[in-house]
This record gives structure tokens, C-alpha cells and sequence, in this order.
């Protein structure tokens, strides 16, 4: 398996708390993804990283934000937690350059009551 | 590991019987496209990809089949096994950008 982790891997929290959810890589690769996964949507892109400090949007990122100080995390931050945002998170890595293949952790369910 | 419980097309095929997944892209810039496999509890794994200068690419058990003038893609999965029972995904990507897009997904149902 790709040496990456995800923490918390479950969480319940209340409305209006922040959360933040921690990607962990031990295989320096360049790219590092926020999806999220919810029943008739499939995976959605929430934010993206190209690099240290290099980051931007995806497809659902209103109300998340993102920080990555070093090659090894990406943390998401949900400044304001509402119950949409109840989902399955996952975090993916990858090389880039001529290949799309990412590596997912195995996921964090955040319940938000 | 974590799943969702996915309302999703299902495709039911006999085991031994060759599986067609079918998926349709939106982004006309999109030149690079990956399908993935995810069982139940997992996050998502690579099965194969294809570039937008071919319409055709094959790999172990299966084949990535690319139309553009339709903007469709097809995985085939021969000789259909149980361990293959899982939700598959396509996934677009364009040189322009680095984001990887998924489509909503299919489930893969084994008939015994």
C-alpha cells in the first residue's frame, strides 16, 4: 500500500465547530488531493496541491480551505462545520507529470450533527 | 476503511461473462482519462488509463476504449470473476490543470 494516512478517521461534531482532517504521505509525491464521497455524487474534488505552499481549488470548495507547510501533509479545514459537509472524506497522492494514477487513503467519515 | 452507501447504476453480469462500463465526459479540454476500481470499505485503486491519442489500450483483463467524437469512454472487464465486484469510476483529466475529475460511478454486480 502507498505509505499514506488519514486522521481523524471518523469524527462527529456539532454544527458551527471547526475540524480539521490530516493527510499524511511517506512517499514525497508532488500532488495531493481533498475528495469528498457522498451517495449520487461519486468523488468530488474539493481543493488540490501542486506543491508546498502551491494550492487551489476544486470542484466543492466553498467552506473548506486547505493548508500544506511541508512536502509530507495536507491538512482540510472546515472553519465552520455545517451538516452538508457530513461526508466521506479521502485523500489521494500522486506523482503527476505523465500519469494520473493517484493513491487514496482509506477515508474519513465526518458526521456533523 | 470507509464506504458510502452509493445509489448508483448497477450492472449485473454472470461470472465468466465479459462486463461493459460505460461512462460519458463532459470536458471537450479533458486529454487524459483513468478508470478506477472501488470495493467496498476502500478508497479507490488504479485499473488503467489512456491518453487522448489513442482510442484503445489494454491490460491485464481489461481495455479502455476512448470515442471523442462522442466523448465516451468504456471499460471492459474479460472473463468476469467475483473479485471484481466493486464500484468503477471514470476519471478525466486536461494538461491544462492538475485536477483529476471522477464521474459518479458504477456498481459491478457478480451473478454466481
Amino acid at each position: 500500500d502507498a505509505g499514506i494516512t488519514q486522521s481523524p478517521r471518523h469524527k462527529v461534531t456539532e454544527t458551527g465547530t471547526p475540524v480539521t482532517l490530516r493527510c499524511h504521505q511517506t512517499e514525497n509525491h508532488r500532488y495531493m488531493y481533498w475528495y469528498r464521497q457522498d451517495p449520487g455524487h461519486g468523488l468530488r474534488l474539493i481543493h488540490y496541491s501542486y506543491g508546498v505552499k502551491d494550492t487551489d481549488k476544486g470542484e466543492v470548495s466553498d467552506g473548506y480551505s486547505v493548508s500544506r507547510s511541508k512536502t509530507e501533509d495536507f491538512l482540510l479545514t472546515l472553519e465552520s462545520a455545517t451538516s452538508s459537509q457530513t461526508s466521506v472524506y479521502f485523500c489521494a497522492i500522486g506523482p503527476g507529470g505523465d500519469t494520473g494514477e493517484l493513491f487514496f487513503g482509506e477515508g474519513s467519515r465526518l458526521t456533523v450533527l | 476503511g470507509e464506504s458510502v452507501g452509493l445509489h448508483l447504476p448497477t450492472l449485473s453480469v454472470q461470472e465468466g461473462d465479459n462486463s461493459i462500463i460505460n461512462c460519458a465526459y463532459s470536458n471537450s479540454a479533458s486529454d487524459y482519462f483513468i478508470w478506477y476500481k472501488q470495493e467496498s470499505g476502500k478508497g479507490p485503486q488504479f485499473i488503467i488509463d489512456i491518453r487522448s491519442n489513442m482510442d484503445k489500450r489494454q491490460g491485464q483483463r481489461v481495455t479502455v476504449l476512448l470515442n471523442k467524437t462522442v466523448k465516451h469512454l468504456s471499460l471492459q472487464i474479460a472473463a468476469t470473476q467475483p473479485g471484481d465486484s466493486a464500484v468503477y469510476f471514470c476519471a478525466e483529466n486536461s494538461n491544462r490543470d492538475d485536477k483529476i475529475i471522477f464521474g459518479k460511478g458504477t456498481r459491478l454486480h457478480i451473478l454466481p
